[in-house]
């Protein structure tokens, strides 16, 4: 069974970079999987970050496309987030997810738990 | 962009009934709709791919309908674990994205 779990900073100053980790076991992340990084604000809808596929594909939300940055290391099963010059909009939780295989990506079927990520000075 | 929206916002329920909430998508999109349950703390858990397919292990009092632009999820008779708040999204556009919708809390 596929487990992903979130890790990174919890606290972030405005203007720097956001760098999240997501673990994953029980399944490769170099499986016919696409990889997802989505966030929710408190007490607001999911906001999807990102669809990734370890070679280096993705496809990313249009209001945050130019300050993301995404990578796989294949040998620990993981893969990252980099989200840079931060402000007080980014505050929110952050959960990596597996996306289900196929050419296209689309639901969200395991989730990590979720990292709560604050920015402020 | 597709825009979706829930109704309603709440929905006030006592276990054992029947529950139905709405999604509505801003433009068609066929079948190409995902419906979540998050509890608070937790991280939202898919119910139901494809609009009407139930994910694994999914309860079947837990039911999908809808195509083009009006979808609904009905719980068959509510369960004290089913208080949550209910997302739906859209997925399979192009360029690929993932859009979710306000949510509708289901609560006593």
């Amino acid at each position: 069974q596929v487990q992903l779990q979130e890790s990174g900073p919890g606290l972030v100053r405005p203007s720097d970079t956001l760098s999240l980790t997501c673990d994953v076991s029980g399944h490769s992340i170099t499986s016919d999987n696409w990889w997802g990084w989505i966030r929710q604000p408190p007490g607001k809808r999911p906001e999807w970050i990102t669809y990734f596929y370890y070679t280096g594909s993705d496809y990313r939300n249009p209001s945050l496309k130019s300050r993301l940055t995404m990578s796989a290391d294949t040998s620990k099963n993981q893969f990252s987030l980099k989200l840079a010059s931060v402000t007080a909009a980014d505050t929110a939780t952050y959960y990596c997810a597996r996306s289900s295989g196929g050419v296209v990506p689309n639901w969200f079927d395991s989730w990590g738990h979720g990292i709560q990520v604050t920015v402020s000075s | 962009e597709v825009v979706l929206t829930q109704s309603p916002a709440t929905l006030s329920v006592s276990p054992g009934e029947r529950v139905t909430l709405s999604c509505r998508a801003g433009q068609t999109i066929a079948n190409n709709l995902a419906w979540y349950q998050q509890k608070p703390g937790q991280a939202p858990r898919l119910l139901i791919l494809g609009a009407s397919t139930r994910a694994i292990d999914v309860p079947a009092r837990f039911s999908g309908r809808g195509s083009g632009t009006e979808f609904t999820l009905t719980i068959s008779s509510l369960q004290s674990e089913d208080f949550a708040v209910y997302y739906c999204q859209h997925y399979n556009g192009w360029p690929p994205e993932a859009t979710f919708g306000p949510g509708t809390k289901v609560d006593f």
